[in-house]
């Protein structure tokens, strides 16, 4: 078990919609990250907080939101939904710091598959 | 181009048997090269990590390689279980940036 929690791990939905996928980090843990995974298709970087503030951002759509509140824990918020949102979502946690991303490894939650249909 | 790339793709292997996986990169200035196991359904979780100045290292029945003059990694799994079935990820993070580099993974069946 990482410590990481997400939910839910099931979600679907119609195009157009709006959804919450939510993320507890590992106890301790300031840093968290979202990633897409698709079908085929290798972990992609999304965003990543580190204590409350948004520390990088990757390929995330203008459509996708995410943050991190004052308890850790984070939200990413998927809107107007599409077909090819259809992915498994991870989110993962580390110690944080600057050189966090290098130094530490990261603890993956077990992902919420999201199908749009 | 992706940074890291990850050979073969897929592969069948008997169990009790050893397998070797590969990742080539491109990430310069190198820092470390991580190994993660992702089961059917989760989410990955570290294997090993690789600095510039380790050339190998083992976990258990598995063992990672570092060549980072040719800037490749391998993954090596002996005497496999069932239990190994999973896309072994590699992961490259570079110097001076608070990025990673994922492949796309060696998905890995063992068959009884």
């Amino acid at each position: 078990d990482s410590g990481v929690t997400q939910t839910p791990k099931h979600l679907i939905t119609a195009t157009g919609q709006r959804v919450t996928l939510r993320c507890s980090p590992r106890s301790g843990d300031l840093s968290v990250y979202w990633y897409q995974q698709s079908l085929d298709q290798g972990l992609q970087f999304l965003i990543q907080y580190y204590n409350g503030e948004e520390r990088a951002k990757g390929n995330i759509l203008e459509r996708f939101s995410a943050q991190q509140f004052p308890d850790l824990h984070s939200e990413l918020n998927l809107s107007s939904l599409e077909l090819g949102d259809s992915a498994l979502y991870f989110c993962a946690s580390s110690v944080g710091g600057a050189r966090s991303v290098i130094d530490s490894p990261l603890h993956f939650g077990n992902g919420t598959r999201l199908t749009v249909t | 181009k992706n940074q890291v790339e990850q050979s073969p793709q897929s592969l069948i292997i008997l169990e009790g048997k050893n397998c070797t996986l590969q990742c080539n990169y491109t990430v310069s200035p190198f820092s470390n090269l991580r190994w993660y196991k992702q089961d059917t359904g989760r989410g990955p979780v570290s294997l090993t990590i690789m600095t510039f100045s380790e050339n190998t290292k083992s976990n258990g029945r598995y063992t990672a390689t570092l060549d980072a003059d040719t800037k490749q990694s391998s993954l090596h799994i002996t005497a496999s279980q069932l239990s190994d079935s999973a896309s072994y990820i590699c992961v490259v993070s570079g110097k001076g940036n608070n990025r990673l580099a994922f492949g796309k993974g060696n998905q890995v069946v063992v068959i009884p």
